[in-house]
């Protein structure tokens, strides 16, 4: 079975630095893609980067990056020069060519950002 | 382009009423989800639909719960009767497949309280 862990239930990062949230998997998939989503206070839920697992580099996005290690089963997000807007919860997910298109989350991390 | 629509927004009802919560997916979009936010279990698939097949509905938390996709471009969820613990933020979500390196996009979500 597929399972997402995000260690970090709360965080705080100062305006303009760098911060990195957590998240590892475990899957019996040999073809994953794992994905990173920002939920504001206002409740959406915004797409914000993707990694498959074949892929030999790092996704970036703007100011995000994921910082993809296969062999420890760890997909970091990585914000750049933090804003206040930042200042969220985010979830890690993943989806695995056995799951038929099923998306596996995290239960998030709330992210603060300090002028 | 649009997102994905749904509606309601809001919805406050009372225990043994029925529920309906309507979806329009990207157009496009051949892959349809339904998930459902709690605090207690965070964010779980409910249902998915390929080219308007229901492929897995194992999420469905029993039979006061049904949802149908009549055509591409527009799906229902039906809670009949409904009791307080079905209270949560309900998401719909389309992605152009249902791969493992397909994007998810959702919907901003219904608030279904249950009096």
């Amino acid at each position: 079975a597929q399972k997402i862990t995000q260690t970090q239930p709360g965080m705080f990062v100062q305006e303009k630095e760098a911060v990195t949230l957590d998240c590892t998997y475990d899957t019996s998939d040999q073809s994953y893609g794992l994905f990173w989503y920002k939920q504001p206070s206002s409740g959406e839920m915004i797409f914000l980067i993707y990694q498959g697992s074949y892929d030999e580099q790092n996704a970036t996005e703007g100011r995000y990056s994921l910082n993809f290690q296969k062999a420890r089963k760890s997909a970091n997000l990585v914000i750049s020069a933090s804003q206040l807007g930042d200042s969220a919860m985010y979830f890690c997910a993943m989806s695995g060519d056995n799951q038929g298109g099923k998306l596996i989350f995290g239960q998030g991390t709330e992210l603060s950002v300090k002028p | 382009d649009a997102g994905v629509i749904q509606s309601p927004r809001h919805e406050v009802t009372e225990m043994g009423q029925e529920v309906t919560l309507r979806c329009k997916p990207i157009s496009g979009h051949n892959s349809l989800f339904w998930y459902r936010q709690t605090m207690m279990r965070g964010l779980e698939l409910l249902i998915y639909f390929n080219n308007n097949v229901p492929i897995d509905d194992s999420g469905m938390p029993e039979d006061r719960f049904s949802a149908k996709m009549p055509n591409a471009s527009f799906s229902t969820l039906k809670i009949q009767p409904s009791e307080p613990r079905d209270s949560a933020v309900y998401f719909c979500a389309s992605s152009l497949t249902s791969g493992s390196s397909d994007t998810q996009y959702f919907g901003p979500g219904t608030r279904l309280t249950v009096l």
